[in-house]
């Protein structure tokens, strides 16, 4: 039974349009959430965190969403850039297994021109 | 180096073998992970050590076997693996791996091939 969904497998977005990965979770008990970047032959790199007390965190480009009554949590990327074509893996863990990190299958992104 | 580097990147073995994969942390970090990619499955957390003891072992089997001899250096030792244990086997370190905000950091993986 997985607890993190990514349910589009594949996303393609032009260049300098936004690009809107969706994550669902299944676990109310889940406090954090991180989206992680993968490129080919590379391994996943951390990109963006919310806590589950705010709704909204933005860092530059990358806006992560949660709505916790939708158990739904979104990453924006405004403008796209070809270099962000990857694949984006959404990924959650609960206060009381911090270390123990679940994730989705994942989402590939491509930017195209 | 800086991070989390891996090694070797890729690995193809018979069912006999025995090998092992290395990892080794340049973050100044506490807790280490492994981590199993399969072909369209999620990343799955196989053994999670803190301080170099071993804190959660994810139901694994036994002939994955962990080593951990110090907080930068983390081993998995394979033995009569089985051709559905080609994966994608991924490190992580963190800072302590306690608290809803310690944030892992992965190395690049080791391509693994049973044959």
């Amino acid at each position: 039974d997985q607890q993190v969904k990514q349910n589009s497998p594949s996303l393609s977005v032009q260049e300098g349009r936004i690009s809107i990965l969706n994550c669902d979770y299944t676990n109310s008990m889940f406090d954090y959430f991180l989206w992680y970047k993968k490129y080919p032959a590379e391994g996943p790199t951390f990109l963006i965190s919310i806590s589950s007390i705010k709704d909204k965190n933005e860092d530059g480009r990358f806006t992560v969403f949660l709505n916790k009554s939708a158990k739904h949590l979104s990453l924006h990327i405004v403008p796209s850039q070809p270099g962000d074509s990857a694949v984006y893996f959404c990924a959650a863990k609960a206060l009381y297994n911090t270390d123990k990190l679940i994730f989705g299958t994942g989402t590939r992104l491509q930017v195209f021109p | 180096e800086t991070g989390v580097t891996q090694t070797p990147r890729h690995l193809v073995m018979g069912m006999t073998n025995k090998k092992s994969l290395k990892c080794e942390q340049h973050l100044g970090h506490n807790a280490m992970y492994w981590y199993k990619q399969s072909a369209k499955k999620p990343l799955e957390l196989m053994f999670v050590y803190s301080l170099e003891e071993r804190v959660e072992n994810n139901s694994v089997p036994s002939r994955f076997s962990p080593e951990c001899p110090n907080s930068s250096h983390l081993f998995l030792h394979l033995h009569t693996l089985q051709p559905e244990d080609s994966a994608l086997y991924l490190c992580a370190s963190s800072q302590d791996g306690t608290g809803v905000t310690d944030t892992q950091y992965f190395g690049p993986g080791t391509r693994l091939t049973v044959l």
